[in-house]
C-alpha cells in the first residue's frame, strides 16, 4: 500500500504526558498538512509543510504543538503538556502540488485522560 | 475566506432511493469546492472537486454535484443508494493554502 501512513493509530495519554505522531505521506508528495478533527466536527486545519519548509499554522496550533518534516519526506507532530482537550484525530494530507487532490491517511486517536 | 456550511447532520434514505446531501457556500469570488468521504476508521477520500469548470461535476461511485452561483451551493447527489454509501460526507472550500471543511452529514442507508 503506498497511501498515506500515521502512526500510532491509537494513543492513549495521561494529562500533561508529551506524544509524537508521525506521518509517511506518499513518495515524491512535496506537500504535507496536518489537521485535526474532534467528535462531529470537519477536519480542522493545523499546518502545511512544503517539503521541509513550515509555510503556515493555524491560531490552533499553541506553543505546546510543534511539527518538523525533516529532509522534506515524513513529518511528525508533537504535543508538550497534553490536556483533555488536545483529544481528537490527527489528521495527515499530502499531495503533489496543490489542494486539488489530497490524499488523508487513518489518522491517529489520541485520548488524554 | 473560504467557508462552508453542511446543512443537515444526519441524512437517512433507503436502499435504491436518491441521496442528497447539502453545501453552502460564502465567498466574494469564485470558489473551489469539494466533496469529501469518510468511512469508518479510514482516510478521508475525494469524490469530486469544482474548480470553475464545468457547473455539473461528475465524482466516484455514482456522485455528482452541481455548482449553483445564484444560490451559493454545491449540493451532492446520486440517482440511487447503496449499503456501501453508509459513511460521513464532507463539504469542503479552498481558502489560501488549505481546505476548510464543514461540520460534516453522517449517511445512513436504510435496507
Amino acid at each position: 500500500d503506498t497511501g498515506v501512513s500515521q502512526n500510532p493509530r491509537h494513543k492513549i495519554t495521561k494529562r500533561g504526558q508529551n506524544v509524537t505522531f508521525r506521518c509517511d505521506p506518499i513518495s515524491e508528495h512535496n506537500r504535507l498538512y496536518w489537521y485535526r478533527q474532534t467528535l462531529g466536527q470537519g477536519p480542522e486545519f493545523l499546518t502545511y509543510f512544503q517539503n521541509e519548509a513550515q509555510l503556515e499554522k493555524s491560531r490552533l496550533l499553541s506553543d505546546r504543538f510543534s511539527a518538523e518534516r525533516p529532509k522534506g519526506s515524513f513529518s511528525t507532530l508533537e504535543i508538550q503538556r497534553t490536556e483533555q482537550g488536545d483529544s481528537a484525530m490527527y489528521l495527515c494530507a499530502s499531495s503533489s502540488g496543490g489542494l486539488e487532490k489530497l490524499f488523508f491517511g487513518s489518522g491517529t486517536q489520541l485520548s488524554v485522560l | 475566506a473560504q467557508s462552508v456550511t453542511q446543512l443537515d447532520s444526519h441524512v437517512s434514505v433507503s436502499e435504491g432511493t436518491p441521496v442528497l446531501l447539502r453545501c453552502n457556500y460564502s465567498s466574494s469570488y469564485s470558489p473551489s469546492l469539494f466533496w469529501y468521504v469518510q468511512h469508518p476508521n479510514k482516510g478521508l477520500q475525494l469524490l469530486l472537486k469544482y474548480t470553475s469548470a464545468a457547473t455539473l461535476v461528475k465524482g466516484i461511485n455514482g456522485f455528482e454535484a452541481e455548482f449553483k452561483k445564484s444560490e451559493t451551493s454545491f449540493h451532492l447527489t446520486k440517482p440511487s443508494a447503496h449499503m456501501s454509501d453508509a459513511a460521513e460526507y464532507f463539504c469542503a472550500g479552498r481558502g489560501n493554502e488549505k481546505l476548510t471543511f464543514g461540520t460534516g452529514t453522517r449517511l445512513t442507508i436504510i435496507p
